[in-house]
């Protein structure tokens, strides 16, 4: 089964702060992404990555930034953090090759900005 | 601009009971739908997936459908389980956008004993 890891399930900051959000997956999967999920709101994509180094914005990118060092590693930046970015944060992963391929999702972390 | 609508929002049900979980989208060209269940506190988990020449899929006591036509889809959930209550999302994935989808809201459905 493929498994995707996120590092805190549960994390509080401070305004200002510099944010780090970490995403590991054990299945060599070359695509993973970064979501941020809110009442009503559904699933927003911020950035994805399909390769080492390589980035794309998503749809609401504003504010985050992102680092793909390693194959299994996928990182999410909030360089300032505000008080709108209170929000579930969900990462995946996906084999690159089949359209059809389901993304595998880790348990999310709750980041609250105070 | 592609959307993805879900109703209704929440539904309550007693164990035992059937319901359907409705979605309805705007997006194109069309690729694939699928339906993804997300329990409390977890990420979502892949149900069913269904092309454009697939009207109907089955995961256990759950059964999608497609009508490409009319751009609807639904997911039916039969003899119910209080371990189906969760969050049902639906989405739409359009051809040629590599890794966009395009998510609804989802539906919050509780299974009461």
């Amino acid at each position: 089964d493929v498994k995707v890891t996120q590092s805190s399930r549960y994390l509080v900051k401070r305004t200002g702060e510099k944010v780090f959000l970490e995403c590991v997956q054990d299945m060599d999967h070359e695509n993973m992404f970064w979501y941020r999920q809110d009442p009503g709101l559904g699933l927003r994509l911020i950035y994805f990555s399909y390769d080492v180094k390589m980035k794309e914005k998503g749809d609401i990118p504003e504010g985050y930034s992102v680092s793909r060092e390693k194959k299994e590693r996928f990182s999410l930046i909030l360089e300032s953090a505000s008080t709108n970015q209170t929000s579930m944060y969900l990462c995946a992963s996906k084999v690159f090759s089949g359209v059809n391929q389901p993304q595998h999702f880790g348990d999310g972390t709750r980041l609250s900005i105070l | 601009k592609n959307q993805v609508e879900q109703s209704p929002q929440s539904l309550i049900i007693l164990e035992g009971k059937n319901c359907t979980l409705q979605c309805n989208y705007t997006v194109s060209p069309f690729s694939n739908l699928r339906w993804y269940k997300q329990d409390t506190g977890r990420g979502p988990v892949s149900l069913t997936i269904m092309t454009f020449s697939e009207n109907t899929k089955s995961n256990g006591r759950y059964t999608a459908t497609l009508d490409a036509d009319t751009k609807q889809s639904s997911l039916h959930i039969t003899a119910s389980q209080l371990s189906d209550s969760a969050s049902y999302i639906c989405v739409v994935s359009a051809q040629n956008a590599g890794n966009m989808l395009t998510f609804g809201g989802g539906t919050r459905l509780m299974v009461k004993p």
